[in-house]
């Protein structure tokens, strides 16, 4: 069974950048797409962007400017950039594995809470 | 974008009950529809696929139905294991979710 696991900073200050790795494992990385999705303190699901296996990426509108998405196949592992943070990228942000063209995440880490502060 | 309402955003229910949520596409999405389930604290679940697809594992008392923009998912008996918060899911090259329904006791 293919698990995934976040790491990086949990404290990030603002208008410095957000950096966080998932670690993929059980699994091939391979022919499948990778996600990353933030969850805001009490608040819903927003995605921030996705990439296959291959390297192909993309990105949420809203957050394209500030956002990279990266794969290193080699290490079963795919990251996540998030540049010029302020208070409001403030979330639980988890990975996730998409299937079937990644329309269907099927499978997510637990999740890392981020807090942007000073 | 594509957009994706659900309602109730909350619902009171009790153990036994057979509750509905809703959901609308902004625009028609054919069967592209996911639901997931989240906990407190936890990472979302995927339950249903494909509007009708129940994944492997779920409870046959979770069901979904729908096609196009407007989609239900059904519990019916409710057990005290399914109060959560409940998403629906469409891909577009981009992952957008309803806001999301929480139930509670």
């Amino acid at each position: 069974q293919v698990q995934l696991q976040e790491s990086g900073p949990r404290l990030v200050k603002p208008s410095e950048t957000l950096s966080l790795t998932c670690t993929v494992s059980g699994g091939s990385i391979s022919n499948y797409n990778w996600n990353w999705i933030r969850q805001p303190p009490g608040k819903g699901l927003e995605c921030l962007g996705d990439i296959s296996s291959s390297g192909s990426t993309n990105y949420n509108p809203s957050l394209e400017s500030r956002v990279t998405i990266s794969i290193d196949t080699s290490k079963n592992q795919f990251s996540l950039k998030l540049t010029s943070v302020t208070a409001a990228d403030t979330a639980v942000y988890y990975c996730a594995r998409g299937r079937d063209y990644g329309s269907e995440l099927d499978s997510w880490g637990q999740g890392t809470l981020v807090t942007v502060s000073s | 974008d594509i957009r994706m309402t659900q309602s109730p955003s909350s619902l009171s229910v009790s153990v036994g009950d057979t509750i509905t949520i809703t959901c609308r596409a902004s625009v028609g999405i054919d069967r592209f529809l996911n639901w997931y389930q989240q906990k407190p604290g936890k990472a979302p679940k995927l339950l249903i696929h494909d509007a009708s697809d129940l994944e492997t594992g779920v409870p046959s008392r979770f069901s979904g139905s729908g096609s196009g923009t407007d989609f239900t998912l059904t519990i019916t008996s409710l057990q005290p294991e399914d109060i959560a918060t409940y998403y629906c899911q469409q891909y577009d090259n981009l992952h957008t979710f309803g806001q999301g329904t929480r139930l509670e006791i």
